[in-house]
């Protein structure tokens, strides 16, 4: 199984507030796990990548929870803010090559 | 570097036309990937390609759809005949070597099949 199951498609959030994507995959081979973040009219960009050998990584605002037992991880934006208004990706891929299996997105807006 | 660049960022083409996308990515990388974006299926994977040889065609809808990499520094998607339903943003993308490292995407070319 290759696929990679985001939650939820839309999200809105308050200004100062936390925005939490949830991710979910089967493939067990899976070993890298990034996150992308793209603006309307772009491509999507990394924003944040964890391997499983973490249970989370912080970078800024921006944190990856990583649950290796249930398959799952997440992203959360502390303190949003209306230009962290994207849409959101996960991705998994396996060390057999660089192949990126993406979720559906999530599209996030940030109310000022 | 400039990035991925890919050409042209729109086209508009009438049913049965042939089109051809184009994508130079980083130098350096030797990983490409053709992606497509609509909102009822999201990111989709096409093809992708190491040093220049397909290894994936997998997600290529259909035998209308074609991609080449005739050298590390361009490749082309086509498309012929186009049909209203291939109307998508498509992308390209690259990585470095070395597994698990960032892919970096093109701008993107927006499809309009009409």
């Amino acid at each position: 199984q290759q696929q990679v199951k985001q939650s939820p498609q839309s999200l809105i959030v308050q200004k100062g507030g936390i925005s939490i994507i949830n991710c979910a995959y089967e493939n067990t081979a899976f070993d890298y796990f990034p996150w992308y973040q793209q603006f309307p009219g772009k491509g999507p960009a990394l924003l944040i990548a964890i391997r499983p050998d973490v249970s989370e990584k912080k970078e800024g605002r921006f944190t990856i929870s990583f649950n290796k037992s249930a398959k799952q991880f997440s992203l959360h934006i502390m303190d949003s803010q209306p230009g962290d208004s994207a849409t959101y990706f996960c991705a998994a891929s396996n060390n057999a090559g660089n192949m990126l299996t993406f979720g559906g997105g999530t599209r996030l807006m940030v109310k000022p | 570097d400039a990035g991925v660049i890919q050409s042209p960022r729109h086209e508009v083409t009438e049913m049965g036309q042939e089109v051809t996308l184009r994508c130079k990515p980083i130098s350096g990388h030797d990983y490409l990937f053709w992606y497509r974006q609509t909102m009822m299926r999201g990111l989709e994977l096409l093809i992708y390609f190491n040093n220049n040889v397909p290894i994936d065609d997998s997600g290529m809808p259909e035998d209308r759809f074609s991609a080449k990499m005739p050298n590390a520094s361009f490749s082309t998607l086509k498309i012929q005949p186009s049909e209203p339903r291939d109307s998508a943003v498509y992308f390209c993308a690259s990585t470095p070597p070395g597994g698990r490292t960032e892919a970096f995407f093109g701008q993107g070319t927006r499809l309009t099949v009409v």
